[in-house]
């Protein structure tokens, strides 16, 4: 079957670095999309990998390795406006959208 | 800026009603979608539509059906709900080609619970 991994919650430090790793197994692959989610709101893109290598914006950068078929989202200089939860989303094959659980980042001051 | 809008943003129905959830996007996008999500899970795909009058069943249609006679407007409809699908509702739509990444745009959610 088709799955995506990605830790339930992580929690930093406001100021710091946080890498939020996701792994997957579809059939096929066309693209990983990072989501950002504010409790009690939708879903907001953040980043599109579909090459290997690193993709950076502003604060926010997107690693890929297709044949790991792993991900991460890095986040520096972080702020109390991060905490969020991110969504980690493979399109397939048929090009259907294969969604992680998400991972809940908590910020402390 | 594309914008999602979906009817209703909290409902509570009854066991048995009809419900209805609206969508309806303003950037002329041909795919529109309808998720579910569920604490602990992903996203899941319960409708989406290509194009206008086109639909295709998600990875949980039951208990579910979609209309799109408008582009711009893609409804959710729960024949005779039940407790199960309380849940919050997702609309999203996107614009597919080659020059874009097709990034889903998400409304707000509806937050439905039956009792």
């Amino acid at each position: 079957g088709q799955n995506i991994d990605q830790p339930t919650e992580m929690t930093a430090t406001e100021g710091a670095i946080v890498q939020i790793n996701c792994t997957y197994q579809t059939s096929g692959f066309n693209g990983l999309f990072w989501y950002q989610q504010h409790a009690g709101e939708a879903p907001t893109f953040l980043s599109y990998n579909v090459l290997d290598g690193l993709e950076e914006k502003g604060r926010f950068s997107s690693f890929l390795s297709r044949s790991k078929g792993y991900s991460y989202l890095l986040l520096k200089e972080l702020q109390m406006k991060d905490s969020a939860s991110y969504l980690c989303a493979v399109r397939d094959s048929n090009y259907q959208l294969i969604w992680g659980a998400g991972t809940k980042l908590i910020i402390k001051p | 800026d594309v914008k999602v809008t979906q009817s209703s943003r909290y409902l509570v129905k009854r066991t048995g009603e009809k419900v209805f959830l609206e969508c309806v996007q303003d950037m002329d996008h041909e795919n529109m979608f309808w998720y579910r999500q569920d604490p602990g899970l992903g996203l899941r795909l319960i409708y989406f539509s290509y194009d206008v009058k086109m639909k295709e069943k998600g990875d949980i249609p039951e208990g579910y059906s979609v209309s799109r006679e408008k582009k711009e407007r893609f409804s959710l409809i729960l024949e005779s709900a039940s407790t199960n699908q309380t849940s919050m509702y997702l609309c999203a739509s996107s614009l597919w080609g080659e020059s874009n990444t097709g990034e889903l745009f998400f409304g707000e959610g509806s937050r439905l619970t039956v009792l």
